[in-house]
């Protein structure tokens, strides 16, 4: 079973500010098969980024996906204020199907 | 634009049953393959299940927590994503989303969600 790992747990950040996040696999995943959604409080999840590096549509360009087996990153060039939120990870293809990683909170400092 | 709009949400006894609905509009529901995904309360996301577009089987897959207790369907005919969550356990409360399928196994539209409380 694959399980996925984000660090760190709570990112606390400055506006103009680089966040770097983690997403580290149990097991190899493939690449065209990493996703990264943002979620706001009472919102549902939005799709960021798909095949572990393409930004899905309407997404701004700061932000970015890397990586590959069983390492990725996400970055946010310059964090904007809508930018805070939590951020998760997810796999899809191996047991089980589909696995979502325990979500990386972004905050203000 | 693509719309999601679940329903059917509600308090629920343990050991008792719930159908959920999430009617789609906006793109071509019959292709579509569809998930559930749900949300504790405070918690992060986990995956319920997905149904595959009949032309690719109509097959379903499911989470093992949910497994034997909740079963997937779809009427394209209505645009409408189903639900059926029987022997429902307090660990099922949850927010329950429905999500399009995108081709690299993400979830590229969402709706908003319905709340499941499991409670005596």
């Amino acid at each position: 079973e694959i399980v996925l790992t984000q660090s760190p747990g709570t990112l606390s950040l400055s506006p103009g500010e680089r966040a770097t996040l983690s997403c580290r696999a149990s097991q190899s995943v493939s690449s065209s098969y990493l996703a990264w959604y943002q979620q706001k409080p009472g919102q549902a999840p939005r799709l960021l980024i798909y095949g572990a590096s393409s930004r899905a549509t309407g997404i701004p360009d700061r932000f970015s996906g890397s990586g590959s087996g069983t390492d990725f990153t996400l970055t946010i060039s310059r964090l904007g204020p809508e930018d805070f939120a939590v951020y998760y990870c997810q796999q899809y293809g191996s047991s089980p199907l589909v696995t979502f990683g325990p979500g990386t909170k972004v905050d203000i400092k | 634009e693509v719309q999601l709009v679940e329903s059917g949400g509600g308090l629920v006894k343990p050991g008792g049953s719930l159908r959920l609905s999430c009617a789609a509009s906006g793109f071509t529901f019959s292709n579509a393959w569809m998930s559930w995904v749900r949300q504790a309360p405070g918690k992060g996301l986990e995956w319920v299940g997905r149904i595959k577009s009949k032309t690719d089987g109509g097959t379903t897959d499911y989470a093992a927590p949910v497994k034997g207790r909740f079963t997937i369907s779809r009427d394209d005919s209505k645009t409408t994503l189903y639900l059926q969550m029987n022997t429902l356990k307090i660990e099922d409360t949850a927010v329950y989303y429905c999500a399009r399928n995108g081709w690299s196994g993400d979830f590229d539209y969402w709706g908003q969600g319905t709340l499941v409380t499991v409670s005596s």
